[in-house]
C-alpha cells in the first residue's frame, strides 16, 4: 500500500519546455488535488478533482492544466515552462462521505513533492 | 485575500516546552480545521483537527483551541521533543463539495535539545 506516488521527484526545465507530473494513489480516494508550495507562501491549491473525468481550478491555476482520465491518477501539465513555476509540486487525495449521509471531511493524504526547477 | 493567516513565521522553544502557533480565520462558513505536520522532503501529515462544535480537543500532547466568537485557533504543542521540529500548516475547510482546504503559510517549529 503506497498511498500517493508523485512521479518524477526532481526535474530541471528550460523555459518554454513543457512537462507532465503524475499523482498515482492506491486508496480508491474520490478526490484528488494539486498543491504548490513555495516559501512563505504555504500550500496554494492550483486544481483539483471530485471526481474521474472532472476537473476544476483552485486558486492559482494559470499556466497549468489537468487531467483525471482514472481515479487513481491525476496529471498536472505546464505547457510552457516559466521560472515562476519553479516551486515544489504536492498532490493529496482525500475520501469523502457518500452523498446521502451526513457528509464527513476525511484527511487529505499527501505524497512527497516534486521540486520543479525552471531555468 | 489570505483567508487564513497563521502566526508566527519561525518558533524556537526549548526542549519539554510549550510550542503555541496560532491562527485565524476570515470565512464564517468554515467548519473543518485541521493542523498538518511537514518533515523536510515530505508532504505534510495530518497531525489533529476540530471542528467548531467543540472548544478543544486533545490528542496525547498535542491540543488544539478554539474558539469560535473570535474566529481563531490554536496548536499546543506541551512537553515539546527535538522530533517535534518540523513545519506546522493550519487549515480550514468547508464540508460538502470539493471540502477544499485553505492553508495558512506555515509555522517552522525548531525544539532545542
Amino acid at each position: 500500500n503506497a498511498g500517493v506516488t508523485q512521479t518524477p521527484k526532481f526535474r530541471v526545465l528550460k523555459t518554454g519546455q513543457s512537462m507532465t507530473l503524475l499523482c498515482a494513489q492506491d486508496m480508491n480516494h474520490e478526490y484528488m488535488y494539486w498543491y504548490r508550495q513555495d516559501p512563505g507562501m504555504g500550500l496554494r491549491l492550483i486544481h483539483y478533482s471530485v471526481g474521474e473525468g472532472t476537473t476544476a481550478k483552485g486558486e492559482v491555476p494559470d499556466g497549468y492544466n489537468v487531467s483525471r482520465l482514472k481515479k487513481q491518477n491525476f496529471l498536472l501539465g505546464l505547457e510552457s515552462a516559466a521560472p515562476s513555476q519553479t516551486s515544489v509540486y504536492f498532490c493529496a487525495s482525500s475520501y469523502s462521505s457518500a452523498e446521502g449521509r451526513r457528509r464527513s471531511n476525511q484527511p487529505q493524504h499527501f505524497g512527497d513533492g516534486t521540486r520543479l526547477s525552471i531555468l | 485575500q489570505q483567508q487564513v493567516k497563521q502566526s508566527p513565521q519561525s518558533l524556537i522553544v526549548q526542549k519539554g516546552g510549550i510550542s503555541i502557533i496560532n491562527c485565524a480565520y476570515e470565512n464564517t462558513a468554515f467548519d473543518y480545521f485541521p493542523w498538518y505536520q511537514q518533515f523536510p522532503g515530505k508532504g505534510p501529515a495530518l497531525l489533529i483537527a476540530i471542528r467548531p462544535d467543540v472548544s478543544e480537543k486533545k490528542e496525547g500532547r498535542f491540543t488544539i483551541s478554539f474558539n469560535k466568537s473570535a474566529k481563531q485557533f490554536s496548536l499546543h504543542i506541551m512537553d515539546s521533543q527535538p522530533g517535534d521540529s518540523a513545519t506546522y500548516f493550519c487549515a480550514a475547510s468547508r464540508q460538502g463539495g470539493s471540502e477544499k482546504l485553505v492553508f495558512g503559510k506555515g509555522t517552522k517549529l525548531t525544539v532545542n535539545p
